[in-house]
This record gives C-alpha cells, sequence and structure tokens, in this order.
C-alpha cells in the first residue's frame, strides 16, 4: 500500500535551517509528483511548491522562494525539504503529499512538526 | 493566486441530519478545454494529516463513505455531509489545484450539536 513516511519533530533556534525527509513506498517513486504544504497552529493548510522525482526540476511558492529547497534522493525514494532562515513564524506542521498527475493530493505524510524558539 | 472562501466556519449539526458547507473561489476554477473542476475536498481530524474526500469537485475517492458528496462548478461548491455521523467531527478544507501556487480555504470545523 501506498506510504509517504516523514522525518521527526525538529526543534531550532532562529536563523538556523530545518531539512524534513518524506520516504514513499507501496508505488513507483518517479511517476508522483511530491507536493510539500505546511499548517501553522490555528491556520489554514499552505502551499510550499512540487518536486518532479523523475528528473528533479521544482517549482516553489513565491513566498518562499530562495528560503526552500527541495531535493530527492531516487534511489531511497525520498524527498526533501530544507527551510532556512527560520524565524517563529515557520513554527508548523509540515507535509508531504503526493500528486495524481496535475491534479488532487491522494496520499499525505504523517507530518514533521517543526518547532523555531530561542 | 486564488483565494479560497469558505462559509460558515464552524458548523453545529445534531446526529443524522445534514451538513452543507460552501466554498468559493475568487477566479473560476473550471478548465474549459476538459470541462473539469480543479476542487478538491479535504477531511484533517486532529493530529493527524488531511484525507481525500472528493476531487474534480464531485468524484468520491474509494473507500469515502457516500454520505460524503461534492458539487458545484466555476467558482461556488459545496461539500453535503448528508447524515452527520460521530466521527465526522473534524475539520473540512476546499482546494483548488487549477493553478500554482495551489490554496485552500481557511477551514469549516463541524461538530455536534
Amino acid at each position: 500500500q501506498v506510504q509517504l513516511v516523514q522525518s521527526g519533530a525538529e526543534v531550532k533556534k532562529p536563523g538556523a535551517s530545518v531539512k524534513v525527509s518524506c520516504k514513499a513506498s507501496g508505488y513507483t517513486f518517479t511517476t508522483y509528483f511530491i507536493h510539500w504544504v505546511r499548517q501553522a497552529p490555528g491556520q489554514r493548510l499552505e502551499w510550499l511548491g512540487w518536486i518532479n522525482p523523475g528528473n528533479g526540476n521544482t517549482k516553489y511558492s513565491q513566498k518562499f522562494q530562495g528560503r526552500v529547497t527541495f531535493t530527492k534522493d531516487t534511489s531511497a525514494s525520498t524527498a526533501y525539504m530544507e527551510l532556512s532562515s527560520l524565524t517563529s513564524e515557520d513554527t508548523a506542521g509540515y507535509f508531504c503529499a503526493r500528486e495524481v498527475g496535475w491534479s488532487h493530493f491522494d496520499y499525505w505524510g504523517q507530518g514533521t512538526l517543526v518547532t523555531v524558539s530561542s | 493566486d486564488i483565494v479560497m472562501t469558505q462559509s460558515p466556519d464552524s458548523l453545529a449539526v445534531s446526529l443524522g441530519e445534514r451538513a452543507t458547507i460552501n466554498c468559493k473561489s475568487s477566479q473560476s476554477v473550471l478548465y474549459r478545454s476538459n470541462k473539469k473542476n480543479y476542487l478538491a475536498w479535504y477531511q484533517q481530524k486532529p493530529g493527524q494529516p488531511p484525507k481525500l474526500l472528493t476531487y474534480w469537485a464531485s468524484a468520491r475517492e474509494p473507500g469515502v463513505p457516500d454520505r460524503f458528496s461534492g458539487s458545484g462548478s466555476g467558482r461556488d461548491f459545496t461539500l453535503t455531509i448528508s447524515s452527520l455521523q460521530a466521527d465526522d467531527v473534524a475539520v473540512y478544507y476546499c482546494h483548488q489545484y487549477y493553478s500554482d501556487p495551489r490554496t485552500f480555504g481557511q477551514g469549516t470545523n463541524v461538530e455536534i450539536k
């Protein structure tokens, strides 16, 4: 069965970077885009962008452009999201999600809580 | 960016009664060439990721109970829970995938009256 399993919770200081992983199983990793979405406490879901695991192409939300980087390790069927120059506003749950074609997200990771605090 | 606005923000419904959630997009999410509405609904329970309920505005994801139905076209959409069950207590989000950046509604909290 399809699964996306994310890395564990992180606590970071302001100005630091965080890297979250998303390991896919149960399907061919290179054939579905992976999107990253975050949810700050009490806030709506916020899209960060996507990576095409087939060729490594990426697209980032303008809001995070220059601060976020998506990468992948095809041999490990794992996608990564790195966010730099963290502030308290980046405290949120971060989710990876699989996209069906140019369409909806059918499977989601369990989420990774990133807390930014001095 | 396409702004998604849901109403109401919160909804209390008696068990077995109908719950209706509305979602309006700031521009049409109907792609004329294939006549598809690029709109999905998700359910999220505390501590869990969102769960897909419907996509293309009205297609139900396999395994989702048939009491959940999506409707609408263009800019106006509705998620209906025909007979609310205790397990349906959650926050519901609409989501447009018509264009990047993908955007979500602010969520509607559904609880039992």
